[in-house]
């Protein structure tokens, strides 16, 4: 049984670039969760998909965007990168949207 | 916004000795959750109580969770290096949205 896996760990993008972020989801896992942590504080929930449709979103703006595959493997989009969303990009995928969530490594982007 | 709060900020204790951890939330819940992360990476599920349950076991780990003061608290007993982490309470609410505290800094020194 594989965890789940993002990629790239490592970006380093330039303001007012686009970037995008993926996830593959545990094996048997349909709900799949994005969360950005900066540095020091807790991880901010970004939006969730449950079965390729968008389940819920935090209060992020519209330039952060995603896709749910029927893989169930994901995608987080970013435009026009600020400098404020360097971040730990985290996802985090579940059997359901009420079970534990099990998380990736991250993705470290560096917006500058 | 952060919906859980974590008290306290940071927390060292010697190996052996129990570590407690507490948290605080604003609103109803479907269930609590507590997360242990290691230096930046990725976390990992420790124990998840739901808004029926008042405590739950699971090795080390004793969570407790009081509804009517809305706060659970994260027992670990026997504390090790190993355990050295942030730790954060996530609250399920009911828009699928699972919010996280800013975490408790634990340190066990050997």
């Amino acid at each position: 049984e594989t965890g789940v896996t993002q990629s790239p760990t490592h970006l380093i993008k330039t303001r007012g670039q686009q970037v995008t972020l993926r996830c593959s989801s545990q094996s048997g896992h349909n709900t799949v969760s994005w969360y950005q942590q900066a540095l020091g504080q807790g991880p901010q929930f970004i939006f969730q998909y449950y079965r390729e449709e968008e389940n819920g979103r935090g209060n992020f703006p519209p330039r952060f965007s995603g896709l749910q595959f029927p893989n169930y493997s994901s995608e987080l989009n970013v435009n026009a990168l600020e400098l404020d969303d360097s971040a730990l990009y985290l996802c985090a995928s579940s059997f359901g949207i009420r079970a534990g969530y099990t998380f990736g490594s991250g993705t470290r982007l560096t917006v500058v | 916004s952060q919906q859980g709060e974590e008290d306290p900020q940071a927390l060292s204790i010697q190996e052996g000795e129990n570590a407690t951890m507490n948290c605080s939330y604003k609103t109803s819940i479907n269930n609590l959750q507590w997360y242990r992360q290691n230096s930046g990476r990725g976390l990992v599920h420790l124990i998840l109580i739901r808004s029926n349950e008042r405590e739950k076991h699971s090795g080390r780990l004793r969570v407790t969770l009081d509804t009517s003061k809305k706060s659970s608290s994260l027992l670990i007993t026997a504390s090790r290096a190993a355990d050295t982490a942030s730790y954060f309470c996530a609250t399920d609410l009911d828009n699928n949205d699972m919010r996280f505290g800013a975490g408790t800094r634990l340190t066990v020194k050997p």
